[in-house]
Formats: C-alpha cells, sequence, structure tokens
C-alpha cells in the first residue's frame, strides 16, 4: 500500500537487549516524525527528520535513543539497553515538506515494544 | 501548564446520535494549528480535520465538524450520526508555529458507540 509501513509490529525484548524499530515513509515525503505513545496517553515528540537530516531530536529520553535516516526515506529508531519503562508503542509519522499550512502527518501502525 | 486538554477520559454515544469531543489548547502563539485524530484498536492514528488559527470558518469534513471558539482557546470534535464504527480513543493536537513543528496531542477520549 501506499501508507507509512512500520516493523517489526510487535517487539518482546529482555531489558538490557538492543532493538531497532523500522520505518518507511510514504514514497516523497520529506519530513519524518518518531512518537513514543504509554499506554493510555497521547503520543509524545521523539524526534524529526527533513530527509536525511536529524533536525530535532530534543524529545528522545536518553542517550539510550538513538534515530537514522541515512538516504532520506526508511528510518530506524534503535533503543539500547532497553529499560522496562521504554515498554510503549512507537508510532513513526511522515509529511510533505514543511510551511504548508496544514502539513497534516499520516502515521503508521507503530511497534509495541515490551521489555521484561 | 497542559498544552492539549481532553478532560473527558471516555464518552458513550448511542448510534445514530451526535456526540461533542472536548478541546481546550494553550498556545502564545498567533498562527499554530489544531488537529483531531481517531485511533482504533488497531493502534494507527488517522486524520479526521484540521483548523488553523486564522481560519475563519470552522473546518467540515463529513461527519466530522469543528467547533473552533478562538477567544475560548477550544476547538471542540463533533461527530454527527455516530456509527459503531466510530468507536476509538479520540486525540486533539495542536501544531504551534508556522513551517515545521512537531504535533503536541493531548491525553484522548475514549469514545463508545453503542447500538
Amino acid at each position: 500500500g501506499a501508507g507509512v509501513s512500520q516493523s517489526p509490529r510487535y517487539k518482546v525484548a529482555k531489558r538490557g537487549q538492543d532493538v531497532a524499530l523500522r520505518c518507511d515513509p510514504i514514497s516523497g515525503h520529506v519530513s519524518l516524525f518518531w512518537y513514543q505513545q504509554a499506554l493510555g496517553q497521547g503520543p509524545e515528540f521523539l524526534t524529526y527528520f527533513q530527509n536525511e537530516a536529524q533536525l530535532d531530536k530534543s524529545g528522545l529520553p536518553s542517550d539510550r535513543f538513538f534515530a537514522e535516516r541515512p538516504e532520506g526515506s526508511v528510518s530506524t529508531l534503535k533503543i539500547q539497553r532497553t529499560q522496562q519503562e521504554d515498554s510503549a508503542v512507537y508510532l513513526c509519522a511522515s509529511s510533505l515538506p514543511p510551511g504548508r499550512n496544514r502539513d497534516e502527518q499520516y502515521f503508521g501502525p507503530g511497534t509495541r515494544l515490551t521489555v521484561t | 501548564a497542559q498544552k492539549i486538554t481532553q478532560t473527558q477520559p471516555g464518552m458513550f454515544v448511542q448510534e445514530k446520535e451526535a456526540v461533542t469531543l472536548d478541546c481546550t489548547y494553550d498556545t502564545s502563539d498567533q498562527s499554530y494549528g489544531l488537529f483531531w485524530y481517531k485511533q482504533p484498536s488497531s493502534g494507527e492514528m488517522i486524520f479526521l480535520i484540521y483548523q488553523g488559527s486564522y481560519d475563519e470558518q470552522n473546518a467540515t469534513e463529513g461527519r466530522y465538524s469543528l467547533n473552533f471558539q478562538k477567544a475560548r482557546k477550544s476547538a471542540n470534535l463533533v461527530i454527527s450520526a455516530s456509527q459503531l464504527g466510530d468507536s476509538a480513543m479520540y486525540f486533539c493536537a495542536m501544531r504551534e508555529g508556522s513551517g515545521y513543528s512537531t504535533l503536541t496531542f493531548g491525553k484522548g477520549t475514549m469514545l463508545l458507540v453503542s447500538p
């Protein structure tokens, strides 16, 4: 399909393991966002890319979180040494270039991470 | 202070009735945008409707309309003729400023539509 896809959909990790979450944005979408959604909460911003440039990483909760988008398309969110508090749904969203008034973000289905 | 406040954790409505989901926001920017997203149990966030701060008319998209009261800083979502498939979490979100800006979401309202 033409929407945002994320993989895996579900990930169970043991505390201390590293995980990598993948996002395939809509083709041609310049902007890419990662959000973290804890149970019963709204999504919270993690980081933003414009093409391959990471312009904002102010929402990353610790230096264990790292994101990249090397060719300006697919993005990977990596979490090192996972902790239980990292358990959440990780949502990826993409949009056309900024500056458009509406700037609607299209979301993927998310990756549900459970750290045991 | 919360930037987006949704005071209704849950709402119940009967099929075919209208329902209003509340949202208030806090910003000092003159230019901002307000969004409503629906999140069914499958987890995907589905865009419903957008209202720009300079838009003079309330936004409408099919059965969805946004009751925008700028002076009160409220942006309530009205769903007319509710359907069973409308049962989901609903999130209000705000984008501040122009150009790039991330979305700030509220905590959401769970809507349950009964037959």
